[in-house]
């Protein structure tokens, strides 16, 4: 049972480039969503699913793109990237609004 | 304004030494409050779900409470392995569903 996998685990960008950071999950949840966790703050939010086809923007979405094409993989693209963009990035799934997430391991970006 | 705080920032405990964090927070009303455990480098790993005051729920050495105002997770005669970041997380009703509000955690750390 593999969860939430997210690749890759680390990535170096120069500013302005783009990437997709990929998120997968075989628990056939059909919540997803994107959070950043920086230092002395707490995990915000980016972007979430709550299905194939349906995706909402969370509290920081600028800069940031998904697609749900479907239920098990949910990726995240950053457009051009900015030093502002470095971070840790965790994709989470869970059946419901009101159920546990489960996380996967993180990407630790880093935008020179 | 809808906001978590959780205190200690860190707490350094021997042994067996029991004590409590707290997670205060401010909603219009709570739909839920969530407890998770990250161990560096990891993902947060989802522990309790709380839905009204007075409920409890326990795992192991952990105990979660729920008042009006705060929670409190308990740690009773902690070992070297609970070491790790506690992050409380609030759902409010009347906002999004799935946008949970986070505290910037509290660093747990028992000497053996």
């Amino acid at each position: 049972n593999a969860g939430v996998t997210q690749t890759p685990k680390f990535q170096v960008l120069k500013t302005g480039q783009s990437m997709t950071l990929q998120c997968a999950q075989d628990m056939n949840h059909e919540y997803m969503s994107w959070y950043r966790q920086d230092p002395g703050m707490g995990l915000r939010l980016i972007h979430y699913s709550v299905g194939a086809g349906i995706t909402d923007q969370g509290e920081v979405p600028n800069g940031y793109n998904v697609s749900r094409s479907t239920t098990e993989d949910f990726p995240l693209r950053l457009l051009s990237a900015a030093p502002s963009q470095t971070s840790v990035y965790f994709c989470a799934s869970s059946w419901g609004d009101n159920y546990g997430y489960t996380f996967g391991s993180g990407t630790r970006l880093t935008v020179v | 304004e809808d906001q978590v705080t959780q205190s200690p920032e860190a707490l350094r405990l021997q042994e067996g030494e029991s004590s409590s964090l707290n997670c205060s927070y401010t909603v219009s009303g709570l739909r839920g409050l969530f407890w998770y455990r990250q161990d560096p480098g990891k993902g947060p790993e989802f522990l309790f779900t709380l839905y009204s005051a007075g409920e409890e729920k326990e795992k192991e050495r952990l105990k979660a409470t729920l008042t009006k105002k705060e929670s409190f997770l308990h740690i009773t005669a902690p070992k070297p392995e609970d070491s790790a970041t506690y992050l409380c997380a609030v759902q409010a009703r009347g906002g999004s569903n799935y946008q949970l509000i986070w505290g910037a955690g509290t660093k747990l750390i028992i000497k053996p």
